[in-house]
This record gives structure tokens, sequence and C-alpha cells, in this order.
């Protein structure tokens, strides 16, 4: 079944340590996208790539960082930069040559930091 | 720049009460609109989606129609049932990836709905 993982579901960190989130998808799309969820609020776009080895940031940029070295993957790093990483985290895909723009998310990680 | 407005919630209803969520969008070009559910400790499921003005979205007994004039993609179903208590979130995107649009999902802060039986 094609589909997003993250990995890992649940996620805890002391403060003052940096924490990689995973992404994969075999759904054979070029954009993969990061978002932040916190309690109440909408999502907020992190990053986002649209092609392998290319990425931008979004509205959240600081205090993350991300690479795109395969199609598949578009992993999340937080770093101690981060003020306040205690969050959902959800990570978007979606083809660039979609008719729709619609986006297909994974199950999402949430992350404590403590 | 673009935004997106739900109603307040959260909003609580009775099992097969008629269901209205609010959407309304402000854009500055011609946007898809989409209702996205999550279901507690999930991620998001693509509900319904409408591309261009007057398409009505439909999926699972939900309905919305993208109203221009009003700038409105109101989510509406007939008769919930339990099963329907989630978040629902209203978002726009632009579906031409080229330009500045970078495909970018514009959320509404979503609506906490809960069906009691």
């Amino acid at each position: 079944d094609g589909g997003i993982t993250q990995s890992p579901k649940y996620l805890f960190r002391k403060e003052g340590q940096n924490v990689t989130l995973s992404c994969e998808q075999n759904l054979n799309h070029d954009a993969m996208y990061w978002y932040r969820q916190d309690p109440g609020q909408g999502l907020r776009l992190i990053y986002y790539s649209q092609i392998v080895n290319d990425f931008q940031k979004g509205d959240i940029a600081e205090g993350y960082s991300v690479s795109r070295e395969k199609k598949e993957s578009f992993p999340l790093t937080v770093t101690s930069a981060q003020k306040n990483p205690t969050a959902f985290y959800l990570c978007a895909s979606k083809s660039v040559w979609g008719a729709t723009g619609e986006q297909y998310f994974g199950p999402g990680t949430r992350l404590t930091v403590t | 720049g673009d935004s997106v407005t739900q109603m307040e919630g959260p909003v609580t209803l009775s099992e097969e009460a008629f269901l209205t969520i609010n959407c309304t969008y402000t854009a500055t070009g011609y946007p898809s609109l989409f209702w996205y559910v999550q279901y507690p400790g999930e991620g998001l499921q693509l509900l319904l989606k409408a591309t261009k003005a007057d398409d009505k979205g439909s999926n699972k007994g939900f309905e919305a129609t993208y109203r221009k004039e009003t700038t409105s993609f109101h989510l509406e179903k007939g008769s919930v049932q339990v099963s329907d208590s989630a978040v629902y979130f209203c978002a726009l995107t632009y579906a031409n990836a080229g330009g500045t649009s970078y495909g970018k999902l514009t959320f509404g802060q979503g609506t906490i709905l809960t069906v009691h039986p």
C-alpha cells in the first residue's frame, strides 16, 4: 500500500538535545512538507521541498533543519535552538503535477521535550 | 496574504443532528479548497475538495460548495454519527506549483466536533 510513514509515533527528549524525526513516502511524490501542530491551532509550515537536494523555509523554520537526499525521504531535525519544540509534527507529500493540489499526510510524531 | 477562518468550536451535537461548520477564506488568486479531518492522535485525512467556483465536494455524507461570491466553503452533513467526532480543518492551496505558490496549504484553526449518542 502506498502512503507516508513517520517514526517514531512518540518521542521524548531532554532540553538541549537535537532530535531527528523520520518521514518516508512511497507515493512517488516530488514535493514533501513538514508542519507543526499545537493545541487549538491550525497547522503551520516549517519546511518544504519540491525536488531532491532542494528545500525551502516555510513560515516557522527557525530552530529546525531538513535534508532531501532521496525522493522518498525528508527527515526533520529539531535543534536545541528551537525555543518551544514540544508539539505534534506532521509530514505531507504531494505530486507537483496534481491537478487539485491536495496533500497526503503521515500519522504524525508527538515530540515532548522536558 | 491568504487566510482561512473557521467557526469557533467546539461543536457538540447529538447523533443524527444536522452539522454545519463555517469556513471563509481570503485569497489573492483562485485557490483549491479542502476539508481535512483529524481523528484523535492521528494525521490528517482528506475529506473532500473543490477546485473551482460552484464545485461541490462530497464524501461520506459530508458536502461543501465552493462559493466565490461569499468566499466560503461551509461543511455540512445531514445526520452525524458518533464516529464523526474529530477535528475538522478547512484549507486552501494553489494547484499550480509554479510561481510563488509552492503548494503550501493554508489552514484554518480547526473545529472540534463531538457527537453524543
